[in-house]
């Protein structure tokens, strides 16, 4: 069974500062997706960024980018310029590469931006 | 506009009083799933359906059903409901043409059973 871990519960940094979150994860596959979710207070769940395993690229979402290491199975989140609205829980989360795979979420890592 | 729609959105029961929490897509998605999230323990996945008449267990199917009668409603059902089922819930739908499919999810729904 595949599992994600976040080892950061909470994180937070100054407004237009750099703060990178940590994911790990553990799978047998080859192919797959790993995702990044943004949960603000109102708890909608918000798609970041998406990274498909067989992309080398990492994947860039404006002030969003994420560091793949495929062979570290290791999926980070660096958000630039951080600003208030970044304010949320993150998740990552994994899901496999067929029709009925479910999405594997971390724990979650609780950031705050400081003004 | 693309959306799954969660129904109630914010609900207070008492233990033991049957209640369904409803959910509904407008984009013809196969793939439906509930899922709960709990503080420290991010999002567990609850029972998921592939089609019309499939539904499968997740990871935490004990104390609750689902159906599946059409393709766009997925209601999921407590039975009897206890206090370890307060939580936020979380409706979700994809086309399961690929896994790597955009995930959409409704508003959350939040129970408290006292």
């Amino acid at each position: 069974a595949q599992t994600v871990t976040q080892s950061q519960p909470e994180m937070s940094v100054q407004e237009a500062e750099t703060v990178t979150l940590s994911c790990t994860y553990d799978t047998s596959e080859n192919n797959y997706y790993l995702f990044w979710y943004k949960q603000p207070p109102s708890r909608q769940m918000i798609l970041v960024i998406r990274q498909e395993a067989y992309k080398q690229q990492n994947a860039t979402e404006n002030r969003f980018s994420v560091n793949f290491q495929k062979a570290a199975k290791s999926f980070s989140l660096k958000i630039s310029d951080s600003q208030l609205g970044d304010t949320a829980m993150y998740f990552c989360a994994f899901i496999g590469p067929f029709g009925n795979e479910k999405l594997t979420f971390g724990t979650g890592t609780r950031l705050t931006i400081i003004p | 506009e693309a959306q799954v729609t969660q129904n109630p959105r914010y609900l207070i029961t008492v233990t033991g009083k049957k209640l369904t929490v409803t959910c509904s897509q407008n984009m013809n998605h196969e793939y439906m799933s509930w899922y709960r999230q709990d503080p420290g323990l991010g999002l567990r996945q609850i029972y998921y359906s592939m089609n019309v008449e499939v539904t499968d267990k997740g990871d935490v199917p004990e104390g609750y059903k689902v159906s599946r009668k059409e393709k766009r409603n997925f209601p999921l059902i407590l039975e009897s409901p206890s206090p370890n089922q307060t939580s936020l819930y979380f409706c979700a739908s994809r086309p399961t043409s690929a896994s790597g499919n955009t995930i959409y999810f409704g508003e959350g729904s939040w129970l408290t059973v006292v």
